[in-house]
């Protein structure tokens, strides 16, 4: 089974904090992704990775950054944290076949205060 | 603009009855698409997945069907339970584009006793 793991469950932040989310997938998935989900919008795409060291912007990246220094590991950076990041976050993963199933993690709620 | 819309957007049910939840599409050129269950405070779990070719796929008491003519797909719940209580996305992939994946806004279900 892929097994999509992240660093925290709930998290807790205060404003202009630099937060660190972690993501590690043990399928050696060339891909990896960052989503935001909230009431009523759905999941949106914050950053997305396709190899080490390659990264690429979604639909939401303002405020955030990311690292990809190895395969497995994928992290999302809150440079200085606002209240309008307070979400929960999933990370995904998925291997290069043509149908690209992505496996998600459990997700992390950060609360900003 | 590629979008996902799902219909309702919640819905109560009593368990053992049957439901069945709307997903409608404009992502072109369609890949595939598939359904995820997401349990409150977890990540989605892939519940089918349809190609272009494929009418109908079942999974257990769930039965996914595409009309890849009208943009249009559905989710039938047979003999609901509690444990199908939770949100139900719809998640349309186009060709092309990085295997990236267009988001419906979900319906959240509740089964009640």
């Amino acid at each position: 089974d892929v097994k999509v793991t992240q660093s925290s469950r709930y998290l807790v932040k205060r404003t202009g904090e630099k937060v660190f989310l972690e993501c590690v997938q043990d399928m050696d998935h060339e891909n990896m992704f960052w989503y935001r989900q909230d009431p009523g919008l759905g999941l949106r795409l914050i950053y997305f990775s396709y190899d080490v060291k390659m990264k690429e912007k979604g639909d939401i990246p303002e405020g955030y950054s990311v690292s990809r220094e190895k395969k497995e590991r994928f992290s999302l950076i809150l440079e200085s944290a606002s209240t309008n990041q307070t979400s929960m976050y999933l990370c995904a993963s998925s291997g290069g076949g043509a149908e690209g199933m992505q496996f998600f993690g459990p997700g992390t709620r950060l609360t900003v205060l | 603009k590629n979008q996902v819309e799902q219909s309702p957007q919640s819905l109560i049910i009593l368990e053992g009855k049957n439901c069945t939840l709307q997903c409608n599409y404009t992502v072109s050129p369609f890949s595939n698409l598939r359904w995820y269950k997401q349990d409150t405070g977890r990540g989605p779990v892939s519940l089918t997945i349809m190609t272009f070719s494929e009418n109908t796929k079942s999974n257990g008491r769930y039965t996914a069907t595409l009309d890849a003519d009208t943009k249009q797909s559905s989710l039938h719940i047979t003999a609901s339970q509690l444990s199908d209580s939770a949100s139900y996305i719809c998640v349309v992939i186009a060709w092309g584009a990085g295997n990236m994946l267009t988001f419906g806004g979900g319906t959240r279900l509740m089964v009640k006793p």
